[in-house]
């Protein structure tokens, strides 16, 4: 079954340093998201992509935040000035596959996520 | 309560017995969506039940949906060791542009222990 993929799994950088966090969603998704989820805490809805372009945007995801879909199949989420609070797990998900299902009533499909810890 | 808000916060149980888990929401939904997330690791999928089903069943999983209180429930049936994870329920709301690409907001999870 095909699955997302994200790398690293885990990424260590220091405070002011520059992240880039890697997906590669399904293939035929057209629909592209990233989440993260704060040690003990709800996963929240950072950025959502579609058509090579931002759809939807969170108050997390502020001017430090840029997403590329730089080729057909990567999808990466970059922080330029990474801060102490930025650690968390961060999910890629994909979703939205042409069929007979509505694709508003797809799944979305998770990776294992990149555990990013700020120092 | 918040939105995807699930209760309990924690359950332990035997195995071979039932888990269910609740979930409540406020605002109107196009579909709710369960996910397992094992420790340290990534969100599954379960189970996508739309706002016009009222029980969706998988394997040994039921999900229900009762829209006029805005709440699901998730029944693991002759549960297993290996069922031991965190599971979610997410929203997906009603997006401003009514587009296919809706973000989804989570509940803060229902940690389920099963012991063998």
């Amino acid at each position: 079954e095909p699955e997302v993929t994200q790398t690293p799994s885990h990424q260590v950088t220091q405070m002011g340093q520059e992240v880039i966090l890697r997906c590669v969603p399904i293939s035929n998704h057209l629909y592209f998201y990233w989440y993260r989820q704060i040690l003990g805490q709800k996963v929240e809805f950072l950025v959502s992509f579609y058509n090579n372009e931002i759809s939807e945007k969170s108050e997390i995801f502020d001017d430090q935040f840029s997403v590329e879909r730089p080729d057909g199949s990567n999808f990466t989420l970059k922080i330029r000035s990474t801060k102490l609070e930025d650690s968390a797990m961060y999910f890629c998900a994909s979703s939205g596959s042409p069929g007979r299902v509505r694709m508003s009533n797809q799944p979305q499909h998770f990776g294992d996520g990149t555990r990013l810890s700020i120092l | 309560s918040q939105q995807g808000e699930e209760d309990p916060q924690a359950l332990s149980i035997q195995e071979g017995e039932n888990a269910t888990m609740n979930c409540s929401y406020k605002t109107s939904i196009n579909n709710l969506q369960w996910y397992r997330q094992n420790s340290g690791r990534g969100l599954v999928h379960l189970i996508l039940i739309r706002s016009n089903e009222r029980e969706k069943h998988s394997g040994r999983l039921r999900v229900t949906l009762d829209t006029s209180k805005k709440s699901s429930s998730l029944l693991i049936t002759a549960s297993r060791a290996a069922d031991t994870a965190s599971y979610f329920c997410a929203t997906d709301g009603v997006a401003p542009n009514a587009g296919n690409n809706r973000k989804l907001i989570w509940g803060l999870g229902t940690s389920l222990a099963v012991n063998p």
